[in-house]
């Protein structure tokens, strides 16, 4: 069974500030990991989706990275501002006979100050 | 930009009653999902559907839930006796293909009483 932990629990930090977000899974064979931003009371949203054939994904100042087989990623946010305050969250893609079932970790609460 | 559009956004009903939660997927999409997130708690899957009928189900997916698309367009999750541990939000998500990423809702929020 996939388990997903996300590290730091929460952050807080001056506007300004480069982020570094981690999260690692136990099953490695995953066909895809996405990485989502979810504010308080709200859906989810998707910010970035990494194939396991990929080392790499940026999308503007967010740029994750994937460890397939040491069962991690990272999400960089460079140069933080007060509107990516939220719960960031990964979910790794099962594939195989569960494609398209997500994990998801319990998330990094992210705090940017003014 | 499509979205997913889910109804109601807030469901207040008694144990025991049946509900149906109802999503609008992004046109064109083939890959259908739900989600739910208990208060304070992790997202977990509850079920995938693809042509018509069930690709995978969570343990918590038990035989009071149902899926289906009823008319092509809407995915509805139907919960047949509620009970208070059911209180939670409700996500819908969809995908366009196998290797896209998936596309999530608003949520349903459940309240049992």
């Amino acid at each position: 069974k996939q388990e997903v932990t996300q590290i730091p629990a929460a952050l807080s930090v001056p506007e300004g500030e480069n982020l570094v977000l981690n999260c690692s899974f136990t099953d490695s064979a995953i066909y895809n990991l996405q990485w989502f931003r979810q504010d308080p009371g709200k859906g989810l949203t998707s910010l970035l989706l990494i194939q396991s054939s990929q080392r790499e994904q940026t999308s503007g100042r967010l740029n994750a990275s994937l460890d397939k087989s040491s069962g991690r990623s990272t999400l960089y946010i460079a140069a933080s501002q007060p509107g990516d305050s939220a719960t960031y969250l990964c979910a790794p893609d099962a594939g195989g006979t569960s494609y398209g079932k997500l994990t998801f970790g319990q998330g990094t609460i992210l705090t940017v100050h003014p | 930009e499509p979205e997913v559009t889910q109804t109601p956004s807030h469901q207040v009903t008694q144990m025991g009653q049946e509900v149906i939660l109802r999503c609008v997927p992004i046109s064109n999409h083939l890959y259908f999902y739900w989600y739910r997130q208990i208060l304070g708690q992790k997202v977990e899957f509850l079920v995938s559907f693809y042509n018509n009928e069930i690709s995978e189900k969570s343990e918590i997916f038990d035989d009071q839930f149902s899926v289906e698309r009823p008319d092509g367009s809407n995915f509805t999750l139907k919960i047949r006796s509620t009970k208070l541990e059911d209180s939670a939000m409700y996500f819908c998500a969809t995908r366009q293909a196998t290797y896209n990423e998936q596309f999530f809702g608003p949520g349903t929020r459940l309240t049992v009483l």
